[in-house]
């Protein structure tokens, strides 16, 4: 079974910095590019950024180009989001998410449950 | 950018109605739409890919259809786990959503 789980949201003030963790388990992980998606209260849903296999190409919206970094470790089957100057409307429920196809890359299957990151002072 | 516009905002509908959801795209994404299906408290889940193909364990009463600019989610015959919030999706340079449409009860 594929498993997302992730980690590490949690309150912290305008300006700061998190680090998010998504562990990956039940897939091949190197296979699959891999995404964030966030949720803001009571809102859609938004892409936030998007990684390739290897690691080697990241995508970001461009709300949070230049603050937010997407990495991932294939040896340990983890994602990462790190998350600098975070402003208010950076408060969400953040999604790890598993793309598919490998070869297209466009649908989001399956989500992890989230985990709640807000910015506020 | 493509924007993928969905409607209505809130359907409110009783059990055992059909139910037609619609996502409109800004330019034409041939059949690359996806639709997802929220609700409370969980994350979305992936319900039809290409715009027609129901995802694994996705029940039959669920089915997608259209193409370039117009798609259609529909329901046949709305169960109470239905109601919930549904998304569209397309990928062209970035991952987009649609806004959403709540499903309520009536």
């Amino acid at each position: 079974e594929v498993q997302l789980l992730e980690s590490g949201g949690g309150l912290v003030q305008p300006g700061g910095s998190l680090r998010l963790s998504c562990a990956a388990s039940g897939f091949t992980f190197t296979t699959y590019a891999m995404s964030w998606v966030r949720q803001a209260p009571g809102k859609g849903l938004e892409w936030v950024s998007t990684i390739s296999q290897d690691g080697a190409t990241p995508y970001y919206a461009d709300s949070v180009k230049g603050r937010f970094t997407i990495s991932r470790d294939n040896s340990k089957n983890t994602l990462w989001l790190q998350m600098n100057s975070l402003r208010a409307e950076d408060t969400a429920v953040y999604y790890c998410a598993k793309l598919v196809t490998p070869s297209t890359s466009r649908w989001f299957d399956p989500w992890g449950q989230g985990t709640l990151v807000t910015v506020s002072s | 950018e493509i924007v993928l516009t969905q409607s209505p905002a809130t359907l409110s509908l009783s059990p055992g109605e059909r139910v037609t959801l619609s996502c409109r795209a800004s330019q034409s994404v041939s059949s690359y739409l996806a639709w997802y299906q929220q609700k409370p408290g969980q994350p979305p889940r992936l319900l039809i890919y290409d715009a027609s193909n129901r995802a694994t364990g996705i029940p039959a009463r669920f089915s997608g259809s259209g193409s370039g600019t117009d798609f259609t989610l529909t329901i046949s015959s709305l169960e109470a786990e239905d109601f919930a919030v549904y998304y569209c999706q397309h990928r062209s340079n970035w991952w987009t959503f649609g806004q959403g449409t709540k499903v309520e009860i009536k």
